[in-house]
């Protein structure tokens, strides 16, 4: 059962446009919602993170929307450019449980020039 | 060091062979994570050292995969008599922070080991 869906598997944009990247999860112990950026052979490198007391994170041009009641949060790079082509995690954890994250299965992003 | 270092960068072994794969992570982090990566899957758990605490090994997919952490600080994973299925990059993540704060928590990852069995 897979505990944190995300979507959509790969999304183009054009420069200049917004990239949206949806997850949902199940679990509602979960309490810390990072999302990693990876780039091809490197290791994901944690971007921006929010918990769930707080409905939205801004950091640059990296915006992370929070819906407790829909167990749904996104992730949205506004002003896309192409050196943020790369894949996208968001993941969960319940930081009194597991203490493990666990990751949806990456949006591969392509940001035309 | 700066960073998690992991070695090889990349291994070809036969099947049926056995392959260690090693992890160095961040002086000072308490908190070690190996996990798979296979196209189009995700990150796929293994398994989670904490210090003295006896690990979760409960993402590991067969007893032929086992891991150990000496002195709390470097890691190796191993896989026995290994199948095509196990082609995968390897992935180790150290951590300073277990339980949740008031900060930003975060695994730091290496570059990974890209394993292909042939």
């Amino acid at each position: 059962q897979q505990q944190v869906k995300q979507s959509p598997q790969s999304l183009i944009v054009q420069k200049g446009g917004i990239s949206i990247i949806n997850c949902a999860y199940e679990n509602t112990a979960f309490d810390y919602f990072p999302w990693y950026q990876q780039f091809p052979g490197k290791g994901p490198a944690l971007l921006i993170a929010i918990r769930p007391d707080v409905s939205e994170k801004k950091e640059g041009r990296f915006t992370i929307s929070f819906n407790k009641s829909a167990k749904q949060f996104s992730l949205h790079i506004m002003d896309s450019q192409p050196g943020d082509s790369a894949t996208y995690f968001c993941a969960a954890i319940s930081q009194g449980g597991s203490e493990k994250l666990v990751f949806g299965k990456g949006t591969k992003l392509t940001v035309n020039p | 060091g700066a960073g998690v270092s992991q070695s090889p960068s990349n291994k070809v072994t036969e099947k049926g062979k056995d392959v260690e794969l090693r992890c160095d992570p961040i002086s000072g982090h308490t908190a070690l994570y190996w996990y798979r990566q296979s196209l189009g899957q995700g990150l796929e758990f293994l398994i989670y050292f904490q210090g003295n605490s006896a690990p979760d090994k409960s993402g590991l997919p067969s007893d032929r995969f086992s891991a150990e952490r000496t002195g709390g600080s470097v890691s190796t994973l191993t896989i026995q008599r290994t199948q095509q299925e196990d082609s995968a990059v390897y992935l180790c993540a150290s951590s300073p922070v277990v339980f949740g704060g008031p900060g930003v928590y975060g695994y730091t990852f290496g570059s990974g080991t890209r394993l292909t069995v042939v």
